[in-house]
């Protein structure tokens, strides 16, 4: 399939350990946090979201956590296989409007 | 349930030509969006459409861009002239409601303009 990306921050991950995905944000004035999974040749996949009052949400595998004193969020897989090497990528969804805003993506590698 | 269709996968073009990219939604959505990726970057929304009325087309180049989704359903995104910073991939996603996190995407249209 083709490339999503050449020069994307890349995260090596061991098949089974833990991977911390990071993204900084800039508009306060976002009211949800979304995390997308994009594969090799294909559109990306919606994974999670946030809404800015919380602090975490978990999902299957999958935890979000959002400090907004430093406008910072991340997203933590569990027990990472095969399958969630991806570009993944944070997007702000604003209170007003519909519009969501892709940051831009980090490629994790999951090493057999 | 059938996915966000897109058509063709690859296009190559030389530069100041024509090109017109497909999109079929998923059935019942009546929100579209048709992006643009750049290689190394996340998507960028070009234009929002709610049924057959656009929404959001504040970042559509539009003295080069157009778009319509006559019907409310399927769409269609042209670029005349093309320019070589217009390589990219070309995004399609649809949701049931406008302002939905969840958005599904198509497996988008990559360009190459030479």
């Amino acid at each position: 399939g083709e490339s999503v990306g050449l020069h994307l921050p890349t995260l090596s991950v061991q098949e089974g350990d833990n991977s911390i995905i990071n993204c900084a944000y800039s508009n306060s004035a976002s009211d949800y946090f979304i995390w997308y999974k994009q594969e090799s040749g294909k559109g990306p996949q919606f994974i999670i979201d946030i809404r800015s009052n919380m602090d975490k949400r978990q999902g299957q595998r999958v935890t979000v956590l959002l400090n907004k004193t430093v406008k910072h969020l991340s997203l933590q897989i569990a027990a990472t296989q095969p399958g969630d090497s991806a570009v993944y990528f944070c997007a702000e969804k604003k209170a007003a409007g519909n519009k969501l805003t892709f940051g831009g993506g980090t490629r994790v590698l999951v090493k057999p | 349930e059938a996915g966000v269709a897109q058509s063709p996968r690859y296009k190559i073009i030389e530069k100041r030509q024509s090109v017109a990219f497909w999109c079929n939604p998923i059935s019942g959505h009546a929100t579209l969006y048709w992006y643009q990726q750049i290689l190394g970057q996340g998507p960028k929304l070009l234009i929002q459409f709610q049924n057959n009325g656009v929404v959001d087309d504040s970042q559509l180049p539009k003295d080069r861009f157009s778009a319509e989704r006559l019907k409310g359903v399927d769409s269609t995104l042209k670029i005349q002239p093309a320019k070589l910073e217009d390589s990219a991939v070309y995004l399609c996603a649809s949701s049931k409601l406008a302002g939905e996190r969840e958005q599904f995407f198509g497996p988008g249209t990559r360009l190459t303009v030479l």
